[in-house]
């Protein structure tokens, strides 16, 4: 089965520090990956998805960036936190031949003070 | 922006009765989903319903889906406290090459016991 990892769960970081989260999923070869932010009580909001290894593309112009290293490994970059980086970031996979269903890790609650 | 927008943003029933959230979306899709967010938790899938199906159930859920009105419902048959929980309806559009996926900003529904 299918099973999609996120760490940290949680992170305080100073303004102006980087920032590096990183998703890997097990059981599934060339997966869509995506990472979202969520901010409080509101829905998702897509910030990159990547079709396969070193093809991201990116959704919202901001001081964040993503990379795909391996094939099932996709990691969340800064170089410079912003107070307004602060949310919950979900990474998403989907497998080839579904109708699109995405599976979500767990999630990282990123707090930059 | 969110092309899924679900109505009520909150609704708060007691456990037994039903619980009814609608989403409305704008471009023509190749289907709707509904997901499931636990507080502080990653998105859980719920039910998928193609363009051209009408209704669908999954035990106590039942999807309903009018592509001429743009909109489907989620109806939740004799709610438990454990359903309290937001959710989001998501659509898969259909153009696009990633299979990028539009959510809404969700519906939190409180059942109390």
């Amino acid at each position: 089965s299918q099973t999609i990892h996120q760490w940290p769960a949680t992170l305080v970081q100073p303004v102006g520090s980087p920032l590096s989260l990183e998703c890997t999923v097990e059981g599934t070869s060339n997966p869509n990956l995506y990472w979202y932010r969520q901010a409080a009580g509101r829905g998702l909001q897509l910030l990159f998805y990547s079709v396969g290894i070193g093809q991201i593309s990116s959704e919202v112009p901001q001081n964040l960036s993503a990379s795909r290293p391996q094939d099932r490994q996709f990691i969340l970059s800064s170089k410079k936190l912003l107070l307004s980086d602060s949310g919950f970031y979900l990474c998403a996979f989907r497998y080839g031949g579904s109708p699109n269903e995405q599976y979500f890790g767990p999630g990282t609650r990123l707090t930059v003070t | 922006s969110q092309q899924g927008e679900e109505d009520p943003q909150a609704l708060s029933i007691q456990e037994g009765e039903n619980a009814t959230m609608n989403c409305s979306y704008k471009t023509s899709i190749n289907n709707l989903q509904w997901y499931r967010q636990n507080s502080g938790r990653g998105l859980v899938h719920l039910i998928l319903i193609r363009s051209n199906e009408r209704e669908k159930h999954s035990g106590r859920l039942r999807v309903t889906l009018d592509t001429s009105k743009k909109s489907s419902s989620l109806l939740i048959t004799a709610s438990r406290a454990a359903d309290t929980a937001s959710y989001f309806c998501a659509t898969d559009p259909a153009s696009g090459s990633a299979r990028q996926l539009t959510f809404g900003s969700g519906t939190q529904l409180t059942v109390l016991p």
